[in-house]
């Protein structure tokens, strides 16, 4: 079955210490995006990428990173500059044309501890 | 002015009622919009899609979309407990923008 998988499903991180969101998918989608949701709140892009070893900024990118190495993949990274991380991560993806929406995956829920 | 505007709610309706969604956004230029059902704890799921002046019908879900007011919405025929949700419009802005979702709840 073709999807979006991310993971981990749950995710702790200490004060200071970065981690990496996986975010991987078989649908041969050339898109991915990266939102995140607060509690009450619509979703707010991250990053997004319409093409390998391209991405671009989305409205709140400030103290994260990606990568698109590959088609399949857009790993996001949330380092120690992000002051608020507590929150839900989100991937998902589309034809570049974006016409029939995108499709998520389950989402990581990130805690800062 | 926010890109996309939904009422937060919640929206309360009885079981078997029909359940009206709203929904404005504020690009004239915006050519697709599309309507997602959000269960709590859950990632969005694609329900409604639409890119035409009018109403598209699919089962109990009804998108209407009128461009030169630049208002979409999203009726639900006899909603169901498992209706219960939160529903988010997005446009598509060079990129989808969503708002911040419309919470629904059916009694029973």
């Amino acid at each position: 079955d073709g999807g979006i998988t991310q993971s981990p499903k749950y995710l702790f991180r200490k004060e200071g210490q970065n981690v990496t969101l996986s975010c991987e998918q078989n649908l041969n989608h050339d898109a991915m995006y990266w939102y995140r949701q607060d509690p009450g709140q619509g979703l707010r892009l991250i990053y997004y990428s319409q093409i390998v070893n391209d991405f671009q900024k989305g409205d709140i990118a400030e103290g994260y990173s990606v990568s698109r190495e590959k088609k399949e993949s857009f790993p996001l990274t949330v380092t120690s500059a992000q002051k608020n991380p507590t929150a839900f991560y989100l991937c998902a993806s589309s034809i570049l044309r974006q016409q029939y929406g995108y499709t998520f995956g389950s989402g990581t829920r990130l805690t800062v501890v | 002015q926010k890109e996309v505007e939904q009422n937060s709610g919640p929206l309360s309706v009885p079981e078997g009622a029909i359940a009206s969604l709203n929904c404005t956004y504020s690009d004239r230029g915006s050519q697709s919009f599309f309507w997602y059902r959000q269960y709590s704890g859950k990632s969005p799921e694609l329900i409604m899609f639409i890119y035409s002046n009018g109403d598209k019908e699919d089962g109990r879900f009804t998108a209407q979309l009128n461009k030169a007011s630049q208002y979409v919405s999203l009726l639900i025929r006899d909603s169901q407990p498992s209706d219960s949700a939160t529903y988010l419009c997005a446009v598509i802005l060079n990129k989808l923008v969503f708002g911040a979702g419309t919470i629904l709840r059916v009694k029973s």
